[in-house]
């Protein structure tokens, strides 16, 4: 199974807002409700941002929003900042009860 | 609170095997789903395998069926992926991950923590 379809790099200005996109199929994104985001510094582990689509973990800035519109799931964040630079990665489960992610999409505050 | 550390890592030829463990502390491990992830050099994130909080079910990327299995031992809060038949390919940083809900089932959950991973390289 590929892995879901993200775009390789994103980038804004601090303060303002950017949105990263992440497309699958009827077998993943579109089916289930299961997508979640990860921002991932290098070096460091992952840091779950969202689950479940739109749910913000406890901790994690309210610049940060997630939805879903078919087989597309898309993370915005809001009032960019500089320590929002990293690799962001979405994820769903599948109609094969496995797990993929997305390629990741860098994100550069410029 | 929640700690995973990875070890077993190395170097291993094409063909080889090596069994990877993940310890963990900070929660109650027996209660929880693992997974395991890894990240190829310069590429992205890809999940490898789940196991269900009581080792009662274990799901597997196609790429590795037949030649990985995950397990865990409940009574020493520990993790496992035994990997045979390894292949160049399988060349990564190994991270075990920790399902953010309790008792689930499926890989259907986010994770809530991570280890460091360990580097497995394939190579002759």
């Amino acid at each position: 199974q590929s892995a879901l379809t993200q775009p390789a790099s994103v980038s804004g200005s601090p303060g303002q807002s950017i949105t990263i996109s992440c497309t699958g199929t009827t077998s993943d994104v579109g089916s289930y409700n299961f997508v979640s985001w990860y921002q991932h510094h290098p070096g460091k582990p992952p840091q779950l941002m969202i689950c479940e689509v739109s749910n913000r973990p406890s901790g994690v800035s309210n610049r940060f929003s997630g939805s879903k519109s078919g087989n597309t799931a898309s993370l915005t964040i809001s009032g960019l900042q500089a320590e929002d630079e990293a690799d962001y990665y979405c994820s769903s489960y599948t109609s094969n009860s496995t797990m993929i992610f997305g390629g990741g999409t860098k994100v550069t505050v410029l | 609170q929640v700690q995973l550390v990875e070890s077993g890592g190395g170097v291993v030829q094409p063909g080889g095997s090596l069994r990877l463990s993940c310890a963990a502390s900070g929660f109650t491990f027996s209660d929880y789903g693992m997974h395991w992830v890894r990240q190829a050099p310069g590429k992205g994130l890809e999940w490898v395998a789940f196991i269900r909080y009581d080792g009662s079910n274990k799901y597997y990327t196609d790429s590795v069926k037949g030649r990985f299995t995950i397990s865990r031992d409940n009574s020493k809060n520990t993790l496992f992926l035994q990997m045979n038949s390894l292949r160049a390919e399988d060349t990564a940083v190994y991270s075990c991950a920790k399902d953010r809900w309790s008792a689930t089932t499926m890989p259907n959950d986010s994770f809530d923590s991570w280890g460091q991973g360990t580097l497995v390289t394939v190579s002759s």
